[in-house]
């Protein structure tokens, strides 16, 4: 089925581990993205990227590394996980167009302990 | 920058009636999209409508519609014939017109329905 795919849903950690949090999407979309969600914070962009290859900086970057190798694929890197990084994290994507509709993955539930 | 703000954090509404969510946004450009999406307890973000800023006829979709004020960059949802299942969080969006351009959130607001 077409669609944004993450892995893991699930992932508890200790402070200074790291980790990778994947996407991937199967629809050839150039803009993928990531945010982070917390009470009453709504949701907060991480990074995006707007193609293979291109990547920037969204509102909340710090302590957080992305690459974009692929078209399909957009990790998201945890290099030392710290306490403040506990949150529900959502992977999209959209196709070219700004009215066209943004694809989310199921998120992932991150804690670190 | 563009900003979305949504100032209600809670509203509960009664089953069968109607509710309106509000949401306002500050942008200096004339072309974007605004979207509202739904998540239920299981996180899943569902978009329920959008509207796109030329066009002045309002959105709707089944019992949802928006009532979109351009000047006054004001954006809200109008729920009619509550249902439980509508109990959600609800997030307002904008999104500038343009290829991959960034998808700006609220921070979101809690709709419970009472039965």
């Amino acid at each position: 089925n077409a669609g944004v795919t993450q892995t893991p849903k699930f992932q508890v950690l200790k402070t200074g581990q790291s980790m990778t949090l994947q996407c991937a999407q199967d629809m050839n979309h150039e803009y993928m993205s990531w945010y982070r969600q917390d009470p009453g914070m709504g949701l907060r962009l991480i990074h995006y990227s707007v193609g293979a290859g291109i990547t920037d900086q969204g509102e909340v970057p710090n302590g957080y590394n992305v690459s974009r190798s692929t078209t399909e694929d957009f990790p998201l890197r945890l290099l030392s996980a710290a306490p403040s990084q506990t949150s529900v994290y959502f992977c999209a994507s959209v196709g070219r167009g700004a009215g066209n509709t943004i694809y989310f993955g199921e998120g992932s539930w991150l804690t670190v302990v | 920058a563009q900003t979305v703000t949504q100032s209600q954090p809670e509203m509960s509404v009664q089953e069968a009636e109607t509710v309106t969510l509000s949401c306002t946004y500050d942008t200096s450009e004339s072309d974007y999209y605004l979207f509202w999406y739904k998540q239920p307890p299981s996180r899943q973000m569902i978009l329920v409508i959008r509207q796109e800023a030329y066009k002045q006829q309002n959105a709707t979709e089944n019992r949802f519609s928006v009532n979109f004020q351009k000047a006054a960059k004001s954006f809200s949802l109008k729920i009619s014939d509550s249902q439980l299942g509508d109990a959600a969080m609800y997030f307002c969006a904008y999104r500038r017109a343009g290829a991959n351009s960034k998808l700006t959130f609220g921070k979101g607001i809690t709709l419970s329905v009472r039965p």
